[in-house]
């Protein structure tokens, strides 16, 4: 199915380190969002970018997105512990659904 | 305070029963969805609903069933036909129809455990 994979599964880091997260997917696409999971927890939208953007920013986030590679990347600048959550990116699927993928699990030590 | 109530938060049930998760929203958001999440899985989606009174099946619809008589409520009943329903469930919804459109608000999940 089409989807958005994200890389690496799993990512531990210690606070004041940046952390960066990718996610390919398999088709075009009209835009491609970020989203946090804390444990147990509902999804919280971070970021949406468009095709026609390449690069975008929110507070400590940077999100780039690359159509040719048909990639993203989430980068996070000076990590803190309540950063510690599992990150999804989701792609539009062909029926018009927001498709995710398995997430990354960051781990961020204080 | 706008947003997504889910309940119950921690479900059990025996097999063989049919239970039922709330989702309400006070969003006014046209658009809401039910996704199932099993751990360290993305989430799928089990059914949608663009306006009042229609919604359509996701990927993974079979065992379950919905309804959307008010634009804020979207219940989502599990049937006994679902042969694994152990999972956490999300309830989520967007302010126009058409998951391209933007943005999904999320409850905080219920967590269903079958005995």
């Amino acid at each position: 199915s089409q989807q958005g994979e994200e890389d690496p599964q799993a990512l531990s880091i210690q606070e004041g380190e940046n952390a960066t997260m990718n996610c390919s997917y398999k088709t075009s696409i009209n835009n491609l969002q970020w989203y946090r999971q804390n444990s147990g927890r509902g999804l919280v939208h971070l970021i949406l970018i468009r095709s026609n953007e390449r690069e975008k920013h929110s507070g400590r986030l940077r999100v780039t997105l690359d159509t040719s590679k048909k990639s993203s990347s989430l980068l996070i600048t000076a990590s803190r512990a309540a950063d510690t959550a599992s990150y999804f990116c989701a792609t539009g699927g062909s029926q018009g659904n927001l498709i995710f993928g398995k997430g990354t699990k960051l781990s961020v030590k204080p | 305070d706008g947003g997504i109530t889910q309940s119950p938060k921690y479900l059990f049930r025996k097999e063989g029963q049919n239970v039922t998760l709330s989702c309400e929203q006070n969003l006014n958001h046209d658009a809401m969805y039910w996704y199932r999440q099993d751990p360290g899985q993305g989430l799928r989606l089990i059914y949608y609903s663009q306006i009042v009174n229609d919604f359509q099946k996701g990927d993974i619809a079979e065992g379950y069933s919905v309804s959307r008589e008010k634009k804020e409520s979207f219940p989502l009943t599990v049937t006994s036909a679902q042969k694994n329903p152990t999972a956490f469930y999300l309830c989520a919804s967007s302010i126009r129809p058409g998951l391209w459109s933007g943005e999904l608000f999320f409850g905080e999940g219920s967590r269903l455990t079958v005995l």
